[in-house]
């Protein structure tokens, strides 16, 4: 089990639907992250949130729309996806957004676009 | 563009046997980080070194970073079958975010 709580686990969606992605994490933790992971390929960083403010947005189209309610709290709002957008989709914590802090992820949500 | 990089892509050993991954980088680093991603699973944090450290031990992982070279290497010694997974070296620093590199799929054999 991880301490990375990521849901769904499978999300099957089309082109013109809305959707969401939720993470929580329960560890203090004041840094939270979205990753990008196709398959066999290590993951991309997307966004960055400390202390509950958007910290790095690594030029990510605006159908994908991040939101952080709480320092619990992270979502990964989705909206007219391409069928390019379907990969797994990580989410991690950390104490701080430095680099010299392990990162604790969840099991990911596998996007499918339809 | 990436900044680790690692090598070998794939790697298949048998039970028991050691496997050893290298990670190259481009630019100066702050720390360097492995981790392992089971299929279908999260990413696991495995060690941390920091720019200023040259090898670190963590029951069976020895990592050693070598900052002239740019390079880091990650030891999995008495291989078992468990450990068959993919791993990844991740750096951050000189500006850059936290970027992972291609990663090594290992396969250990019983």
């Amino acid at each position: 089990d991880t301490e990375v709580t990521q849901t769904p686990k499978h999300l099957v969606m089309g082109m013109t639907n809305k959707k969401s992605l939720k993470c929580e994490q329960h560890m203090g933790h004041r840094a939270m992250y979205w990753y990008k992971q196709k398959a066999k390929k290590p993951p991309e960083l997307m966004f960055v949130y400390s202390y509950e403010k958007l910290s790095i947005n690594e030029s990510v189209p605006s159908r994908f729309s991040p939101e952080c309610p709480n320092s619990s709290l992270l979502n990964l709002h989705l909206h007219a996806l391409q069928p390019e957008d379907s990969a797994l989709y990580l989410c991690a914590s950390s104490q701080d957004n430095r680099g010299n802090q392990p990162q604790h992820f969840g099991d990911g949500t596998r996007l499918s676009i339809l | 563009s990436q900044q680790g990089e690692e090598d070998p892509q794939a790697l298949s050993i048998q039970e028991g046997e050691n496997a050893t991954m290298n990670c190259s980088y481009k630019t100066s680093i702050n720390n360097l980080q492995w981790y392992r991603q089971n299929s279908g699973r999260g990413l696991v944090h495995l060690i941390l070194i920091r720019s200023n450290e040259r090898e670190k031990h963590s029951g069976r992982l020895r990592v050693t970073l070598d900052t002239s070279k740019k390079s880091s290497s990650l030891l999995i010694t008495a291989s078992r079958a468990a450990d068959t997974a993919s791993y990844f070296c991740a750096t951050d620093g000189n500006g850059q975010n936290f970027v992972f590199g291609p990663g090594t799929r290992l396969s250990v054999l019983p």
